[in-house]
């Protein structure tokens, strides 16, 4: 049972342009959603995250958008540039648990 | 600041060899602590989680086993290796405080069972 899904396993983009990537999610438990940048060969490092009782939150290139009533999340990067190539992971956590459930990740190109 | 170590970062071990592999935290106490494990072309799926030591949560049933025999030490086993052990395996901590954290992940292990 794949409780965090993201249906896009890859996403092409031109430098400069907003990659979005997407991310949905089946339990309702879940109370905050993280997004993890990860390169081959390396562990997965922190990107942004956001709580359930927001819809929105930015940091630099970065925005998350949270609509809880589709279960559904995404991450914004703009403008897109080629060092942002990685594959991406959405995960969710439940604070009565503190473990993380991922998604099977969605590799971003970003083409200069 | 903390900092979390795992290794070695690559190995190749023969079908029915026996593993193990060894994460440790420096800088924290009293971490919550996770084996992942990114089978090829798939995300990454928790094997065990950690709240304390001894205390050890399997998430689904397999070959591998863990253990944390001190507060800040996590080590993922194995008896005997199939071919479907092979992946990369991340060892990662949380300082769980209640509220919401993100986990900091190790450089991972690339294992290939042969």
């Amino acid at each position: 049972d794949q409780q965090v899904k993201q249906n896009s396993p890859s996403l092409s983009v031109q430098e400069g342009r907003i990659s979005i990537l997407n991310c949905d999610y089946t339990n309702s438990m879940f109370d905050y959603f993280l997004w993890y940048k990860k390169y081959p060969a390396e562990g997965p490092t922190f990107l942004i995250s956001i709580s359930s009782i927001k819809d929105k939150n930015e940091d630099g290139r970065f925005t998350v958008f949270l609509n809880k009533s589709a279960k559904h999340l995404s991450l914004h990067i703009v403008p897109s540039q080629p060092g942002d190539s990685a594959v991406y992971f959405c995960a969710a956590g439940d604070t009565s648990y503190g473990k993380l459930t991922f998604g099977q990740g969605t590799i971003l190109t970003v083409h200069p | 600041s903390q900092t979390i170590h795992q290794w070695p970062a690559t190995l190749v071990q023969p079908v029915g060899s026996p593993l193990s592999l060894e994460c440790t935290v420096e800088g924290t106490s009293n971490p919550n602590l996770y084996w992942y494990r990114q089978a090829a072309g798939r995300g990454l799926q928790l094997l065990f989680y950690s709240v304390g030591i001894g205390q050890i949560s399997s998430e689904v049933p397999q070959n591998l086993s863990a253990s944390r025999p001190q507060d800040r030490q996590f080590i993922l086993s194995s008896k005997k290796l199939l071919l479907s052990d092979s992946g990369f395996y991340l060892c990662a901590w949380s300082p769980w405080t209640g509220m919401n954290t993100e986990a900091f992940f190790g450089q991972g292990t690339r294992l290939t069972v042969v």
